[in-house]
């Protein structure tokens, strides 16, 4: 079946530092690839999305693109805040009808002044 | 209201309580879901119901009983809950006609289980 194998947290980082938090997958066919993030005490936002090869995805300054030839959806900023403090969960879905989409496990992400 | 809602957010209930947990979409979706997120576990996936008929019950106890009226609203009606079951449960939507499967999901109930 489906599978998403996200980078184990936390990340630490020092704000204005490189955010890289790595994301795998498997699947059949061409699923859509998603990151969400989730603030403490809310539900999971969509971030940004990516739906086919070669596809970046964007915002708030965040990228991933989508590589199929390394099965990879990995997310970037170039310069992070204390308020992009999250957990973050990479995502797929396959294609058609009502989707059933797989995540990781989360990546906690911690910025500090 | 916008997106999607959920009531209560916190709820604490003894074991021998009933209770339902309400959610309403404000997106015009047509497929709804419930999940359950636990510490420390991957996000479950409970229920699924497209265009209002379930599609997907993913092994889950008898004592959640999901409901869908119509296609803005899912409700979880829970009963003679364990305190396994204290968990964050959220409720997301979907257009299920859409070949992209981004779902939107709401704030969540956070539950407590005495």
């Amino acid at each position: 079946g489906d599978s998403v194998t996200q980078m184990e947290g936390p990340v630490t980082l020092s704000e204005e530092a490189f955010l890289t938090i790595n994301c795998t997958y498997t699947a059949t066919g061409y699923p859509s690839l998603f990151w969400y993030v989730q603030y403490p005490g809310e539900g999971l936002q969509l971030l940004l999305k990516a739906t086919k090869a070669d596809d970046k995805g964007s915002n708030k300054g965040f990228e991933a693109t989508y590589r199929k030839e390394t099965t990879s959806f990995h997310l970037e900023k170039g310069s992070v805040q204390v308020s992009d403090s999250a957990v973050y969960f990479c995502a797929l879905s396959p294609s058609g009808g009502y989707q059933k989409v797989t995540f990781g496990t989360g990546t906690k992400l911690q910025v500090i002044p | 209201e916008t997106g999607v809602t959920q009531t209560p957010r916190h709820l604490v209930m003894g074991m021998t309580n009933k209770k339902s947990l309400k959610c309403e979409q404000h997106l015009g979706h047509n497929a709804m879901y419930w999940y359950k997120q636990s510490a420390k576990k991957p996000l479950e996936l409970m229920f699924v119901y497209s265009l209002e008929e379930r599609v997907e019950n993913n092994s889950v106890p008898s004592r959640f009983s999901p409901e869908c009226p119509n296609s803005s609203h899912l409700f979880l009606h829970l009963h003679t809950l364990q305190p396994e079951d204290s968990a964050l449960y959220l409720c997301a939507s979907s257009q299920a006609s859409s070949s992209y499967g981004e779902q939107y999901f709401g704030p969540g109930t956070r539950l407590t289980v005495t």
